[in-house]
């Protein structure tokens, strides 16, 4: 079992809808980690928190560590937007347990 | 600066044959990590590295593999010999300083076909 379950899976949009994607952990964190995969490979880091919620753009990450969940949301969602997202946990060490990621594609 | 370099990006070899990935990770960044990414099983912690000492090689599968880093500026990852089952996306990453306040960038990944 994965320690780290995100859904859903798959999920296709038009383009101006809101999107959600959930993460959810089983162990206790320091971090967690969201990131981007692009279509053609490139993995980019697009927040690290520990508590409360980032924003970045049309990018925001929400935690709620007594409930070891994670959201991530994207405002006005465009096709430049379609990609794979991953959740990753940090416990003490450095080290990252990653989800198996959500594949978004938004539609014009 | 130019980000985390990998070399090569693509590398198609025949069962049984030696592998070696090259990471160059960013100036100054003392932390190193090597992951590699399957359809399967996503992607997956093989060993990091902190100021050139790896601290957590638990993630390598076997003693096929192995990982050096003999300076700042390098890395290699080193199969030998190589498997089908080896057929993956590896890529480093660095960061600079402890966690959790800092990101990992990543490189752009080496696709490693094993025939």
């Amino acid at each position: 079992k994965n320690e780290v379950e995100q859904s859903p899976q798959n999920l296709t949009a038009q383009e101006g809808e809101f999107i959600t994607i959930n993460c959810s952990y089983s162990v206790g964190i320091s971090a967690l980690h969201w990131l981007q995969q692009h279509p053609g490979g490139g993995i980019v880091s697009l927040f690290m928190l520990s508590s409360g919620k980032k924003k970045h753009g049309r990018l925001i990450a929400t935690i709620n560590i007594q409930e070891k969940h994670s959201s991530l949301h994207i405002t006005a969602s465009h096709p430049r937007d379609s990609a794979v997202y991953i959740c990753a946990r940090q416990g003490g060490s450095e080290k990252l347990v990653f989800g198996k990621g959500t594949k978004l594609t938004v539609n014009p | 600066d130019a980000g985390v370099i990998q070399s090569p990006r693509h590398e198609v070899t025949e069962m049984g044959q030696e592998v070696t990935l090259r990471c160059k990770p960013i100036s100054g960044h003392d932390y190193l990590f090597w992951y590699r990414q399957t359809m399967m099983r996503g992607l997956e912690l093989l060993i990091y590295f902190n100021n050139n000492v790896p601290i957590d090689d638990s993630g390598m599968p076997e003693d096929r593999f192995s990982a050096k880093m003999p300076n700042a500026s390098f890395s290699t990852l080193k199969i030998q010999p190589s498997e089908p089952r080896d057929s993956a996306v590896y890529f480093c990453a660095s960061s600079l300083l402890s966690a959790p306040q800092e990101t990992q960038y990543f490189g752009p990944g080496t696709r490693l076909l094993v025939l």
